[in-house]
């Protein structure tokens, strides 16, 4: 069946990129999502990618899909205190219904 | 501003008791969404109702349940039949229809069930 991993934890110093990855399984995903989740509070979108294209850039964030090995990476440059949260990368593979398919969620930590 | 809200933010319950949460969108947007959220783990999806007065089930739909009457309000029961029900519960909105370009779902803060 479907499903996308991503690691648990990472840690950076304030100031440095941050690089999130995850893996998906179904070939067929149409867009692909990163969310962060404070504590305690809902999924914000921050950022998604159509899977015809290989990277898109926001700001801080730049996001990269590699469709032949099915890997997502979100990286935040210049990572600030603010940045710790949880990310999800989620994956819409049935566009009939807009169902998504969330990752386990990465704790990103972010050292002054 | 638009947006999704969801009551109560925490919400205890006594065994074999029913309880709703409630979520609420102003955004106009036709998909809504129920998922359970636990610690170390992705969404799930509880159910999903795509249109007013028609609704599915989602990967964890046993134990509970959910209406549609009303294009802004999505509530979700947990029954008594729902054997362990402490979770963090999201629910998401999305324009619709889907197929036609991208619908990021969008979320509302969540509430936090617990048993008593």
């Amino acid at each position: 069946g479907e499903d996308v991993e991503q690691s648990l934890f990472l840690s950076v110093r304030e100031g440095d990129s941050s690089v999130i990855n995850c893996t998906y399984t179904d070939s067929s995903s149409t867009y692909l999502y990163w969310y962060k989740q404070e504590p305690g509070a809902g999924l914000q979108l921050l950022t998604y990618i159509f899977s015809n294209m290989d990277m898109k850039q926001d700001q801080r964030l730049t996001v990269l899909l590699n469709k032949k090995d099915k890997h997502l990476s979100l990286r935040i440059a210049d990572t600030q205190t603010g940045d710790s949260a949880i990310y999800f990368c989620a994956e819409r593979f049935d566009s009939n219904t807009g169902k998504l398919i969330f990752g386990q969620g990465t704790t990103l930590q972010v050292k002054p | 501003d638009g947006g999704i809200t969801q009551s109560p933010k925490y919400l205890f319950r006594k065994e074999g008791q029913n309880v709703t949460l409630s979520c609420e969108q102003n955004l106009n947007h036709d998909a809504m969404y129920w998922y359970r959220q636990d610690p170390g783990q992705g969404l799930r999806l509880i159910y999903y109702s795509q249109i007013v007065n028609d609704f599915q089930k989602g990967d964890i739909a046993e134990g509970y349940s959910v209406s549609r009457e009303k294009k802004e309000s999505f509530p979700l029961t947990v029954t008594s039949a729902q054997k362990n029900p402490t979770a963090f519960y999201l629910c998401a909105s999305s324009i619709d229809p889907p197929g036609q370009g991208n619908q990021p779902q969008h979320f509302g803060d969540g509430t936090r069930l617990s048993i008593l």
